[in-house]
């Protein structure tokens, strides 16, 4: 019974390309969040939502757009894919907005663009 | 602005050793505190967290204490074993801020 759930799991496309990631969550959170994680395994945030709200529009590419449908699902979509747009995405979830609620993550997606 | 510098890995010990991460922060306002943990091909887990000053968090055998007079939040566990395995990651939430460290990778040989 997955928790915080992502597909697809792996993603390999070429520069140029248009794609989204899809993210659910099943624990009844308000808040959500996309993170990157590079080659050393350094992890940024990117966004995060409460209750549907844009909360967090860290400084990356508007070619990175998320979008939330409702309060368990936080989708980004991804265009004209750069090279440097390779790595592992994470979706992430937490009970509310407060500061001392722990971040329950997905497994991530690889992306690649080749 | 805020940051989180934690210990350069990677880490290799024998089972049963002594563990520590060193975590030092830096902050504006007064943040939580937390360590994650991540299998390889798996997404970070928490492993426990510190909400204020002095306050211990604890969770299968690890151990660390918020020390706000060093700035310090370092992981610790007496006896690690090979299932330790993973990259440890420490964590600062301040406001609107998310930071991580740059994770530390620890093996654990039989």
């Amino acid at each position: 019974d997955t928790a915080v759930s992502q597909t697809p799991k792996y993603l390999v496309t070429q520069m140029g390309n248009d794609k989204s990631i899809k993210c659910e969550q099943n624990l009844g959170h308000d808040t959500m969040y996309w993170y990157k994680q590079d080659s050393k395994k350094f992890l940024k945030i990117m966004f995060s939502y409460n209750n549907k709200e844009l909360i967090i529009n860290e400084t990356v590419p508007n070619r990175f757009s998320p979008k939330s449908p409702d309060k368990a699902h936080l989708n980004l979509h991804i265009n004209s894919l750069e090279l440097g747009d390779s790595a592992v995405y994470f979706c992430a979830s937490s009970q509310d907005w407060g500061i001392s609620y722990e971040q329950y993550f997905g497994p991530g997606t690889r992306l690649t663009v080749t | 602005g805020d940051s989180v510098t934690q210990m350069e890995g990677p880490v290799t010990l024998s089972e049963e050793a002594f563990l520590t991460i060193n975590c030092t922060y830096t902050a504006t306002g007064y943040p939580s505190l937390f360590w994650y943990v991540q299998y390889p091909g798996e997404g970070l887990q928490l492993l426990l967290k510190a909400t204020k000053a002095d306050d211990k968090g604890s969770n299968k055998g690890f151990e660390a204490t918020y020390r706000k007079e060093t700035t310090s939040f370092h992981l610790e566990k007496g006896s690690v074993q090979v299932s330790d395995s993973a990259v440890y990651f420490c964590a600062l939430r301040d406001g609107n801020q998310f930071y991580f460290g740059t994770g530390t990778s620890l093996t654990v040989i039989p």
